[in-house]
């Protein structure tokens, strides 16, 4: 089975623009997690997807958004990107969040100028 | 409020020696652990998962326990090597309805062949 998949891996933007991020779960996955991870902060929690309901949100302000589409691929979107938003975004899958396994992607870069 | 501390930040050993990484947390009302593996720049490995009800799980030189009473999980690393090199995170899954994972800040293995 192929791992979560997460594009683009890199990216760098100016403060003010924005930038969709996707990720593509372990197939017959439909729980989808996003995560940022920062050296100050660590990893925290940013939302949570199952069968295209946010069943849960993270302490993050409304610039951050997120959806789930019928075939569980997800993606998050920050707008009025800001010089702390730049951080390592991971992705994790799990067929029923909570209960099982949760498996990461191998995460994209982003980085504000 | 769930907070999950790891004991030592780093920790540099010489190869072939055993060694014990710990986590605990505040809430024992968890679904399970996790334990993780990050390499410099890339994303989460998962290790092991142990259940709420489970005591320990084995993977080939690693073993984890969880004692849910006092709030401690430890990694139990056996004939450790350089490959082992990374930081091991630990992160629990509550039984709230949360579905997110919450991480310790993580120890820093280093591994001098």
């Amino acid at each position: 089975k192929a791992g979560v998949t997460q594009t683009p891996r890199y990216l760098i933007k100016t403060r003010g623009q924005q930038v969709t991020l996707s990720c593509s779960p372990i197939s017959g996955h439909r729980s989808v997690s996003w995560y940022q991870q920062t050296p100050g902060q660590g990893l925290q929690f940013l939302f949570e997807y199952f069968s295209e309901t946010q069943r849960n949100k993270g302490n993050f302000p409304g610039r951050f958004s997120g959806r789930q589409f019928s075939n569980s691929r997800s993606e998050m979107n920050v707008s009025t990107l800001e010089l702390g938003d730049s951080a390592l975004y991971l992705c994790a899958s799990s067929s029923a969040a909570g209960t099982e396994t949760q498996y990461f992607g191998p995460g994209t870069r982003l980085l504000v100028l | 409020k769930q907070e999950v501390t790891q004991i030592p930040a780093a920790l540099s050993v010489p190869e072939g020696e055993n060694l014990v990484l710990n986590c605990s947390f505040t809430d024992s009302a968890i679904y399970n652990l996790q334990w993780f593996r990050q390499d410099p720049g890339k994303g989460l490995t998962s290790l092991l998962l142990i259940q709420s009800s489970q005591r320990e799980q084995t993977s080939g030189r690693l073993n984890a326990s969880l004692d849910k009473s006092s709030g401690r999980s430890t990694l139990y690393i056996a004939a450790s090597q350089p490959g082992d090199s990374a930081t091991y995170l630990c992160a629990v899954f509550r039984m709230d309805s949360s579905y997110k994972l919450i991480f310790g800040s993580g120890t820093r293995l280093l591994v001098r062949p």
